[in-house]
């Protein structure tokens, strides 16, 4: 199993953060997984974005539920995060990962993507 | 939100000794249904993802060395490394997947001593 993030390495304030995870080796539409996005600032600890499944409804952080958008196409196999509004708070790498169906932890993990918001 | 506090921050520990972190959450993430513990640990090194390292707080991950071990159940739970190798240097974070959002704690930084 494989994980993938990609997406623009810099974001100007107050745009929209975009980013996707292309999955290979396991089927997004599998009954038996969730997909979620975590986050890192430079230096700091992680902290959880969110968590889709591929037919239901997506589950978010509260801190950032306004702001946040994540998506699944399964025709690509791949699972999306839009993170609006951003200001240099959101300058961090940006993971998706794995987690199976009814429990919360984290089983494979992408290698993250750098995002830093600037002007 | 549940709040998951480690100690210490940070830790040196002699090659082939024992190296251990705590992690305490806000409130238990013991389920009584199936009395399991919503804990998991893992491990980050340079430049590195995250690795799964445990799991229902003592589970170890397929492939993870058995000098890993974790114990505990409510709010107190504790990593070990038995004898540590120079490839665990590396930092250790607890994560509760009790309820959402899932909350991770700050950190422990394993160095060589």
């Amino acid at each position: 199993l494989q994980l993938q993030e990609s997406g623009p390495g810099l974001v100007k304030p107050s745009e929209t953060l975009s980013l996707t995870c292309t999955v290979s080796g396991a089927s997004i539409s599998s009954s038996s997984f969730y997909w979620g996005w975590i986050r890192q600032p430079p230096g700091e600890g992680l902290e959880w974005i969110g968590t889709i499944y591929y037919s239901g409804s997506p589950y978010y952080t509260p801190s950032l539920k306004s702001r946040v958008t994540i998506s699944v196409d399964t025709s690509k196999n791949q699972f999306s995060l839009k993170l609006s509004s951003v200001t240099a708070a959101d300058t961090a790498v940006y993971y998706c990962a794995r987690l199976l169906v009814n429990v919360g932890y984290f089983d494979y993990w992408g290698q993250g993507t750098l995002v830093t918001v600037s002007s | 939100d549940i709040v998951m506090t480690q100690s210490p921050d940070s830790l040196a520990v002699s090659l082939g000794e024992r190296a251990t972190i705590s992690c305490k959450s806000s409130r238990s993430v013991l389920y009584s249904s199936n009395n399991k513990n919503y804990l998991a640990w893992y491990q980050q090194r340079p430049g590195q993802p995250p690795k799964l390292l445990i799991y229902w707080a003592s589970t170890r991950e397929s492939g993870v060395p058995d000098r890993f071990s974790g114990s505990g159940s409510g709010t107190d739970f504790t990593l070990t490394i038995s004898s540590l190798q120079a490839e665990d240097v590396a930092v250790y974070y607890c994560q509760q997947y009790y309820t959402t959002p899932y909350t991770f704690g700050q950190g422990t930084k394993l160095e060589i001593k």
